[in-house]
C-alpha cells in the first residue's frame, strides 16, 4: 500500500511569489492534515481537511490557504512569500475524523524562500 | 489548548544502554498520546500510542512508553539502543474533544536521539 506522497520534494522561490505544495493520501484516507516544521519553532499544525472541508486551521496568517479535491488529494498554497515561510512542510493523513485514528506522514516538501 | 514539553532537547547514549527520553504535556481537557521518529530527510513514523487503558503502550522497535495521568508525563523508553535508533524523537498530543484544539497534534520541540558505538 502506498503511503503519503508529497510533491515537489524541493520548492525554491523567492520572497513576494506563491508556492503551492501538493499532497496525495493513503488510499481510503479522508482526512488531510499539513504542519509546518520550521528551524527553532518546532511542528506547527496549519490546516485539517475532510471530506473536501476545511475543519480546522492552526495560527497562520489568511496568505496559507489550501484545498482538498474530490479524490481526497490536497494543495497547500503560500502567497507573498517571506523569508520565515522557509521550511518542512509535512501533509499527513488519516483514516477518518476520530482524533484516536493515527495521522501518518509523507516525506515533505522542503520550502526555501530567497 | 495542549501544550507538549520535552525535557531534553539532546540524548547522547552508548550502544547497548537503556534510554529514557521525557515528555510532560498540559491540557485541559482528556487527550491521547503519540510519539513518532523521524529520521533525517524524512517524515515522522508513529513510534506508539495511547488511547485508553493499559498506561504501559508497547510500540514498534521495542519502545515502550508509560502514561502517568496524575504527572502528566508520556516517557518513551527502550532497554537496549542501536545505532539506527538515532533520529529525532516527537512527542505528541491530540484533544479527546472538540473545539479549536480537534483534530490536529500539538507536538513537543523534539528530542535528537544520538546513539554512539
Amino acid at each position: 500500500e502506498a503511503g503519503v506522497t508529497q510533491s515537489p520534494t524541493h520548492l525554491i522561490k523567492t520572497r513576494g511569489q506563491q508556492a503551492t505544495l501538493r499532497c496525495s493520501p493513503i488510499s481510503g484516507h479522508t482526512s488531510v492534515y499539513w504542519y509546518q516544521q520550521a528551524l527553532g519553532l518546532g511542528l506547527q499544525f496549519l490546516l485539517w481537511y475532510d471530506e473536501g472541508e476545511e475543519r480546522n486551521r492552526g495560527n497562520f496568517p489568511p496568505r496559507f490557504s489550501g484545498r482538498q479535491f474530490p479524490n481526497y488529494s490536497s494543495e497547500l498554497n503560500v502567497n507573498a512569500l517571506e523569508l520565515e515561510d522557509s521550511a518542512l512542510y509535512l501533509c499527513a493523513s488519516r483514516q477518518g475524523a476520530l482524533s484516536t485514528d493515527t495521522q501518518y506522514f509523507g516525506p515533505g516538501t522542503r520550502l526555501t524562500v530567497l | 489548548a495542549q501544550s507538549v514539553t520535552q525535557l531534553d532537547s539532546q540524548v547522547p547514549v552508548f550502544e547497548e544502554a537503556p534510554v529514557e527520553l521525557r515528555c510532560n504535556y498540559s491540557s485541559s481537557v482528556s487527550v491521547y498520546l503519540f510519539w513518532y521518529v523521524q529520521y533525517p530527510n524524512q517524515g515522522l513514523q508513529l513510534l506508539l500510542k495511547y488511547l485508553s487503558g493499559s498506561t504501559l503502550v508497547k510500540g514498534i522497535n521495542g519502545f515502550e512508553a508509560e502514561f502517568n495521568k496524575s504527572q502528566t508525563s508520556f516517557h518513551l523508553r527502550k532497554p537496549s539502543v542501536h545505532i539506527s535508533d538515532t533520529a529525532e524523537y516527537f512527542c505528541a498530543v491530540s484533544a479527546n474533544a472538540g473545539g479549536t484544539s480537534y483534530g490536529k497534534l500539538t507536538f513537543g520541540q523534539g528530542t535528537i536521539l544520538t546513539v554512539h558505538p
